[in-house]
């Protein structure tokens, strides 16, 4: 079975800085997606950042940026120049690409990011 | 484009009582799935379907049925609605292969 584990539940940081998210993950299969979900106080689900399995290249997406170790099995989020806006949970989830394509969460991170 | 869109976003039933949460997407999807999220816990897969006619169970099934009988439709139906089944609800799609799911706005339901 296939297992996502945040390890912080709360983080909080001052505007500007830089914060680092946490995700470590239990798979035997080779081919699947990594994501990192927000889900601001409006409830709703928003993709930030996806990593494909056989890519070596980290993603980034403007601020954001992942550190995907797939020997260590761990994708963790780094976010930079933080701001107000970027206040929300963080989940990290994953997807095998063959069969019924099934997400897996973590338990969630709750950031802070304060003024 | 709507996307995923579900219905409706609050809803309160007394135990027992059975209901239907609405999930309708408009990019032809192939796979779509039920989430709910509980505090402390992430989202948890209830139900999934990788096409029209074909649904099968996740993690959290018991107490929810689902149909698929158009491409577009995804109902979850609450048999008998326990205080346990208090939650977030979210319906989710993605194409075949692209791996990227789109998340509807979520149902809170609340059951005393």
């Amino acid at each position: 079975a296939q297992t996502v584990t945040q390890s912080q539940p709360e983080m909080s940081v001052q505007e500007a800085e830089t914060v680092t998210l946490s995700c470590t993950y239990d798979t035997s299969e080779n081919n699947y997606y990594l994501f990192w979900y927000k889900q601001p106080p409006s409830r709703q689900m928003i993709l930030v950042i996806r990593q494909e399995a056989y890519k070596q290249q980290n993603a980034t997406e403007n601020r954001f940026s992942v550190n995907f170790q797939k020997a260590a099995k761990s994708f963790s989020l780094k976010i930079s120049d933080s701001q107000l806006g970027d206040t929300a949970m963080y989940f990290c989830a994953f997807l095998i690409i063959q069969g019924a394509q099934k997400l897996v969460f973590g338990q969630g991170t709750r950031l802070t990011i304060n003024p | 484009n709507a996307g995923v869109t579900q219905t409706p976003k609050f809803q309160v039933l007394k135990t027992g009582q059975s209901m239907t949460l609405q999930c309708a997407q408009d990019m032809n999807h192939e796979y779509m799935s039920w989430y709910r999220q509980d505090p402390g816990m992430g989202l948890r897969l209830i139900h999934y379907s990788v096409g029209a006619g074909i649904t099968d169970q996740g993690e959290v099934p018991n107490g929810y049925n689902v149909s698929r009988s158009t491409t577009e439709d995804f109902p979850l139906r609450l048999l008998s609605a326990a205080p346990s089944q208090t939650s977030v609800y979210f319906c989710a799609s993605n194409g075949q292969g692209k791996g990227e799911q789109y998340f509807g706005p979520g149902t809170r339901l609340t059951v005393t």
